[in-house]
């Protein structure tokens, strides 16, 4: 079975500065992870996913994401951030067929 | 690619009755999956298909849920004598289904509120 902890519901950060999302997960089968991004209003988008190979991921709009597999952790991290990165950003894990176990999900408030 | 389609976008029904939501995936996927949303959780896994075959059901699915995916193309999820506790969003989701692509690809979802 898998599981998949965001520790924070809400992170407050004011522009430009730097923000890490925390995600846990457990897995009992290979691990391919994932990060979505929710915008207001909007449906769920792929922000970047972990596979095999480096542990270091990146999205095209500066977000990475690094993979520990002795922590078990996949935390999102971006070093300046813009009032347009405000969303929901969810951490997910895959399974059998390939289906999705989600964390609760973490809101990325940025404020000027 | 015109990317995942889901109708209605909102529907509002009487406890008791019957809905039905539609979803139309990418066009060359062969993976679909319907997930739950509600307030303050992440989505939840409800049921999958390979083409037309129903292969994974989560028992969140209770009796009441039933889902089809004829010819492989479309899909519908029918909710029987709805319960407020129904309401949520529901998403489709669908992927191509390759070694090694394993992104899937969300629609807009389907409000449900049951009064």
């Amino acid at each position: 079975a898998q599981s998949v902890t965001q520790l924070d519901s809400q992170v407050p950060v004011f522009e430009e500065a730097p923000v890490e999302l925390r995600c846990n997960y457990s897995s009992s089968v290979s691990v391919y992870l994932f990060w979505y991004v929710q915008y207001p209003n909007q449906g769920l988008q792929l922000l970047l996913k972990y596979l095999s190979g480096s542990t270091l991921v990146e999205s095209i709009n500066g977000f990475e994401a690094e993979f520990n597999k002795s922590q078990t952790s996949f935390h999102l991290r971006k070093p300046s951030v813009h009032i347009s990165d405000t969303a929901e950003y969810f951490c997910a894990v895959s399974g059998r067929y390939s289906t999705l176990t989600f964390g609760k999900g973490t809101m990325l408030l940025v404020s000027p | 690619d015109t990317g995942v389609s889901q109708d209605p976008r909102h529907k509002i029904t009487k406890r008791g009755q019957n809905v039905t939501f539609r979803c139309d995936p990418i066009s060359e996927h062969n993976r679909l999956y319907w997930y739950r949303q509600t307030l303050g959780q992440g989505p939840e896994f409800l049921t999958y298909f390979q083409n037309e075959a129903q292969l994974e059901k989560s028992r969140l699915l209770s009796d009441r849920f039933s889902a089809e995916r004829p010819k492989g193309s479309f899909s519908t999820l029918e909710i029987q004598r709805t319960e407020q506790g129904d309401s949520a969003m529901y998403l489709c989701a669908s992927s191509k289904g390759l070694a090694g692509s394993y992104e899937q690809y969300f629609g807009p979802g389907t409000r449900l509120t049951v009064t």
